[in-house]
């Protein structure tokens, strides 16, 4: 059963416009997310987290939000670079039970020159 | 600081044979986890080892197995290999076993099973 879900197997943005990248969750006890991204033939590389103490993380050009009621998470993008072309996916784990993180099927993100 | 290490990083084998994975942490991470990505499933979690102990386990049939050395190195084995199997094995190593850490992937082992 799959807990954490990304129903946009891919996503295409102009370069210099918004990226926004959706993730649902079943789990309410899910209390840390994160977003990772991946290029081919590489492993996932780290983006950023957000605890679900908060609503809101932001980290240069990524900002993540997360609405608990709704248990969705977003990650965006500004501006969007041809660089940032990769599969994104985001994490959820629950604190206290260790570094098991529930993975989404990820979002592969097309940037246009 | 070196990164994450996995050998190797391809491997073909045949149905019914063992495989063995290696996986060196980043230095001074104490958490090992390995994960299996397969085409449209994501990852998928197979175990966590903290301190030479296995912390956590996923939904995994018990011919996949894995241990943790003194110096935090990992090995996951996978035995009577089936062609299902055939998939990107990616290690990741965190600080923490406990609280909020992110986890740092290596570039993977692609396995083929023939």
């Amino acid at each position: 059963d799959q807990q954490v879900k990304q129903n946009s197997p891919s996503l295409s943005v102009q370069e210099g416009r918004i990226s926004i990248l959706n993730c649902d969750y079943t789990n309410s006890m899910f209390d840390y997310f994160l977003w990772y991204k991946k290029y081919p033939a590489e492993g996932p590389t780290f983006l950023i987290s957000i605890s679900s103490i908060k609503d809101k993380n932001e980290d240069g050009r990524f900002t993540v939000f997360l609405n608990k009621s709704a248990k969705h998470l977003s990650l965006h993008i500004v501006p969007s670079q041809p660089g940032d072309s990769a599969v994104y996916f985001c994490a959820a784990s629950l604190t206290n039970t260790g570094n098991q993180f529930y993975f989404g099927t990820g979002t592969s993100l097309t940037v246009i020159p | 600081k070196a990164g994450v290490t996995q050998t190797p990083r391809y491997l073909i084998k045949t149905r019914g044979q063992q495989v063995t994975l290696s996986c060196s942490p980043i230095s001074g991470h104490r958490s090992v986890s390995w994960y299996q990505q397969t085409p449209g499933q994501g990852l998928q979690f197979l175990f966590e080892y903290f301190s030479e102990t296995q912390r956590n386990k996923g939904n995994f049939p018990g011919r996949f197995s894995g241990r943790q050395f003194s110096n935090s190195r990992s090995e996951m084995n996978v035995s009577t290999l089936e062609l299902g199997d055939s998939a990107l094995y990616l290690c990741a190593s965190s600080l923490r076993h406990y609280l909020n850490t992110e986890a740092f992937f290596g570039q993977g082992t692609r396995l083929t099973v023939v």
